[in-house]
């Protein structure tokens, strides 16, 4: 069984500051991970994900995760908010065997004051 | 455009009242999945169809049933809606090395 834990339910940064959402998981074997956005009254985009290899991965919009997996983590960062990055932002893990879906955290509502 | 197609956008109902969501995919994926999403729980999967002719239960199957009617199309069925049922529900669709594609959403009220 595989499970997800978002840190925070609202996290609220100024426009240009870091932002950091937390996430970590727990799986049986060796995890695929996704970060998926959601602006508001649209579904989901992904935004990066990790399968294998580089454990540093870029996504778009400028964010990127690092996979730890000492940590079991997978943490999204931006170094510079803007405006329109608020949004609601998901961590999801899969065991990637292609047969079953995603588990998703609970997400990570985004505000970005001016 | 390419993508998951969901119908209807917005769907009002009374208890006790049935309705089917209908989701399309036009990019020959095998697997189909059906979420719902609820406020502080993140999405939770409904049902799934791994290939054409075969479906199983994800999480939150209770109270919903659905059809592979091809490899296009998956639809979700309430046979008699319950408040709870309250929800946005999200189609998608995937291929090989689960990116999941998503459709724009359902949101569905039952009074």
């Amino acid at each position: 069984a595989q499970s997800v834990t978002q840190l925070g339910s609202h996290v609220s940064v100024s426009e240009g500051a870091l932002v950091l959402l937390r996430c970590n998981y727990s799986s049986s074997v060796p995890p695929y991970l996704f970060w998926y956005v959601q602006y508001p009254n649209q579904g989901l985009q992904l935004l990066l994900k990790y399968t294998t290899g580089a454990t540093l991965v870029k996504g778009i919009n400028g964010f990127e995760a690092e996979f730890k997996k000492s940590e079991t983590s997978f943490h999204l960062t931006k170094p510079s908010a803007h405006m329109s990055d608020a949004a609601e932002y998901f961590c999801a893990v899969s065991d990637g065997e292609g047969r079953r879906a995603l588990t998703f955290g609970s997400g990570t509502r985004l505000q970005v004051q001016p | 455009n390419a993508g998951v197609t969901q119908t209807p956008k917005f769907q009002v109902l009374k208890t006790g009242q049935s309705m089917t969501l209908q989701c399309a995919q036009d990019m020959n994926h095998n697997s189909m999945y059906w979420y719902r999403q609820d406020p502080g729980m993140g999405l939770r999967l409904i049902y799934y169809s791994a290939s054409e002719g075969t479906t199983d239960k994800g999480e939150v199957p209770n109270g919903y049933n659905v059809s592979r009617l091809n490899k296009r199309e998956f639809s979700l069925r309430l046979e008699s809606a319950a408040p709870s049922q309250t929800s946005v529900y999200f189609c998608a669709s995937v291929f090989g090395a689960n990116v999941l594609t998503f459709g724009a959403g359902s949101r569905l009220t039952v009074l």
